[in-house]
């Protein structure tokens, strides 16, 4: 059970374009199409962003859209926008007979 | 609407144990998984176990295997989370979270928060 590789930080100017990057295994991020991402805001709980890799749930904006290739899924945020800047968590399923689900050491995101 | 709230958190010393709960609303209770998900301070997210609507299906993080125990009753609207043997390096926010689907987590409580210190 080895979290998912996230960079560190990344940042954008605002209505730039700026991509995180979640690498995992084959037991895991390569192993099955449920990634998902989260926004994290300070003091705040986790808010679910794109599910199944690249599917967005109701409210939240088209300027978020996911994507995976191989063992590692991506997180494209387009049209930056200061309210954006937050905690991003990717987390994977990882399996069914051990029932298990593993997060990216989360990264984040700074609008400058 | 959908509401999570975790309750049984506190300050505890080393070697000691703790149990947590959460209590759910605003959905069929029995129809879905549901997860403990916890946060040290200023770190990231970490999973630390996962129950299947029926209990049949269980899971623990490497890092608590053998120390805490999750379960559920579902006549009660509730899930639980049995801590032993605490270590400072549980400390954290514990989470308890929905699951829609397959490690998809559409739903979160605010957390309830576990010091363990002497």
């Amino acid at each position: 059970q080895s979290a998912l590789t996230q960079p560190r930080s990344v940042s954008g100017s605002p209505g730039q374009s700026v991509t995180i990057s979640c690498t995992g295994t084959s037991s895991d991020v390569g192993g099955y199409n449920y990634v998902s991402w989260y926004q994290q805001h300070p003091g705040k709980a986790p808010k679910l962003m794109i599910y199944d890799v690249s599917k967005r749930p109701s409210g939240v904006p088209d300027r978020f859209s996911g994507s995976k290739s191989g063992n590692t899924a991506s997180l494209t945020i387009s049209g930056l926008q200061a309210e954006d800047e937050a905690d991003y968590y990717c987390c994977s399923y990882a399996g069914s007979y051990t029932f298990e689900v593993v997060f990216g050491g989360g990264t984040k995101l700074t609008v400058l | 609407e959908v509401q999570l709230v975790e309750s049984g958190g506190g300050l505890v010393q080393p070697g000691r144990s703790l149990r947590l709960s959460c209590a759910a609303s605003g959905f069929t209770f029995d129809d879905y998984a549901m997860h403990w998900v916890r946060q040290a301070p200023g770190k990231g997210l970490e999973w630390v176990s996962g129950i299947s609507w029926n209990s049949g299906s269980i899971g623990y993080a490497d890092s608590v295997k053998g120390r805490f125990t999750i379960s559920r009753d579902n006549a009660k609207n509730s899930l639980y989370l049995q801590m032993n043997s605490l270590r400072a390096e549980d400390t954290a926010l514990y989470y308890c979270a929905k699951e829609y689907s397959s490690g998809l987590f559409d739903y979160w409580g605010q957390g309830t928060l576990v010091t363990v210190s002497s």
